[in-house]
């Protein structure tokens, strides 16, 4: 089993719509969690931090479900600009490792 | 501020030759780590190191792998020899001191190919 699963996608959405996927992750003593976003052909940046209460950065809101392991992301109002290819990422223990999932695809369109 | 630097940008080399990647993190930061993307493996961390020294080299593939870090703005993962199948983006990425786990920041990467 892998550390961080992703649903793959593509998830094809219009514009306007709203959109929410979640990965899953093996370690019940994962410390960490984080959504990066990476675009075609560029880095991975860090979107935001996934916190216990669940939290909001603008349109985008990240849920962590430490019993049944899942971390979810929904994003609002979607925008053109949001394709892209989403990260889930855990910190699985008390250092600085981090497990990255295959990454979850969002295509918006017009 | 200049962000994560690494070089060459691309590299297409034929088999059985020496790579090196080179990268530069961000000024301060003192944790370093190399990582390597393929469609197949999804992104991987090869190696890290914290002040110059490697913490936890567990995921360099094979004995053909390996990095240094000579000082606190410059790293090396050198492949010897390279095969096909090393062909993959290698990124580079930084992170600040701090006591909690803090966010990386990631190099452009380099696209390496290994015919």
């Amino acid at each position: 089993r892998k550390e961080v699963e992703q649903d793959p996608g593509p998830f094809n959405v219009p514009e306007g719509a709203t959109v929410a996927f979640n990965c899953t992750y093996s370690n019940s003593a994962s410390q960490s969690f984080f959504w990066y976003r990476q675009d075609c052909r560029k880095e991975p940046k860090l979107l935001m931090s996934v916190y216990s209460s669940g939290n909001e950065d603008g349109r985008f809101t990240a849920q962590l479900n430490r019993a049944s392991q899942y971390i979810s992301l929904l994003i609002r109002d979607s925008k053109l600009s949001d394709s892209a290819t989403y990260l889930c990422v855990v910190n699985m223990s008390h250092d600085y490792k981090l497990s990255f999932g295959a990454g979850t695809t969002v295509t918006v369109r017009a | 501020d200049a962000g994560v630097i690494q070089s060459p940008r691309h590299e297409v080399t034929e088999m059985g030759q020496e790579v090196t990647l080179r990268c530069k993190p961000i000024s301060g930061h003192d944790y370093l780590f190399w990582y390597r993307q393929t469609m197949m493996r999804g992104l991987e961390l090869l190696i890290y190191f914290n002040n110059n020294v490697p913490i936890d080299d567990s995921g360099m593939p094979e004995d053909r792998f390996s990095a240094k870090m000579p000082n606190a703005s410059f790293s090396t993962l050198k492949i010897q020899p390279s095969e096909p199948r090393d062909s993959a983006v290698y990124f580079c990425a930084s992170s600040p001191p701090s006591v909690f786990y803090n966010e990386q920041f990631f190099g452009p990467g380099t696209r390496l190919t290994v015919l």
